[in-house]
């Protein structure tokens, strides 16, 4: 089946820093990939969209310039949280698409983001 | 706007007993409808789904219903067991479209 990498599991860094996510499709070519964002008890987010081989479309709210998105290959993406601030701390995750309408959604293992 | 929402945040079902997850969206355009299962510090896995042409989709212990007109469709899991216990998300998507709407979650605990 298709599976997606997300790598680190968790990471906890300094206020100020960056802290780069990547999400890896292994098995598939991902078109479009998806990175959701999830406070406590609170439901997923839709951050941004980003497809291969150009400039992701970001939620409205999500600063486009603190989180960047780069999709530069179709079985890789990555997520960087610049300058993080402790509010940043939060689960993120990816998922990859290879179709449409809600069909063929896999879901990376989430990054737990500390930043003290 | 929470096109998606879950208004149960947590459930408790005795081991053995049917577990009934809600869900409404507001959404006429959703066409397409996805039950998650998350532990935590998870990714969500997929469960079961549901097109906007059935009614009722059965796989295993868990069926999904789809009540259009009423803008509602629940997950039942019978009988339940202590491994179910998880957050469940509802998610819904439009035709043509490629991200999905999440509802908030609601945590099932099995007790055994």
């Amino acid at each position: 089946g298709a599976v997606v990498s997300q790598h680190p599991s968790w990471v906890i860094c300094k206020s100020g820093t960056s802290v780069k996510i990547e999400c890896r499709s292994l098995d598939f070519q991902a078109t479009t990939m998806f990175w959701y964002r999830q406070f406590p008890k609170q439901s997923l987010m839709l951050m941004a969209t980003s497809n291969e081989g150009s400039k992701a479309t970001y939620e409205q709210g999500v600063e486009k310039d603190k989180f960047l998105i780069n999709h530069a290959s179709l079985t890789l993406s990555t997520l960087t949280v610049t300058s993080a601030h402790p509010e940043d701390s939060s689960f993120y995750i990816c998922s990859a698409s290879f179709g449409t309408g809600g069909y063929g959604y896999t879901f990376g293992s989430g990054t737990r983001l500390t930043v003290v | 706007d929470q096109q998606v929402k879950q208004n149960s945040p947590s459930l408790s079902v005795q081991e053995g007993r049917i577990s009934i997850l809600n869900c409404d969206y507001t959404n006429s355009m959703f066409d397409y409808f996805l039950w998650y299962k998350k532990y935590p510090a998870e990714g969500p896995t997929f469960l079961i789904s549901i097109s906007s042409i059935k009614d009722k989709n059965e796989d295993g212990r868990f069926t999904v219903f789809l009540n259009k007109s009423a803008k509602h469709l629940s997950l039942h899991i019978v009988p339940s067991q202590p491994g179910d216990s998880a957050v469940y998300f509802c998610a819904a998507s439009a035709e043509g479209a490629n991200n999905l709407f999440f509802g908030t979650g609601t945590r099932l605990t099995v007790i055994p």
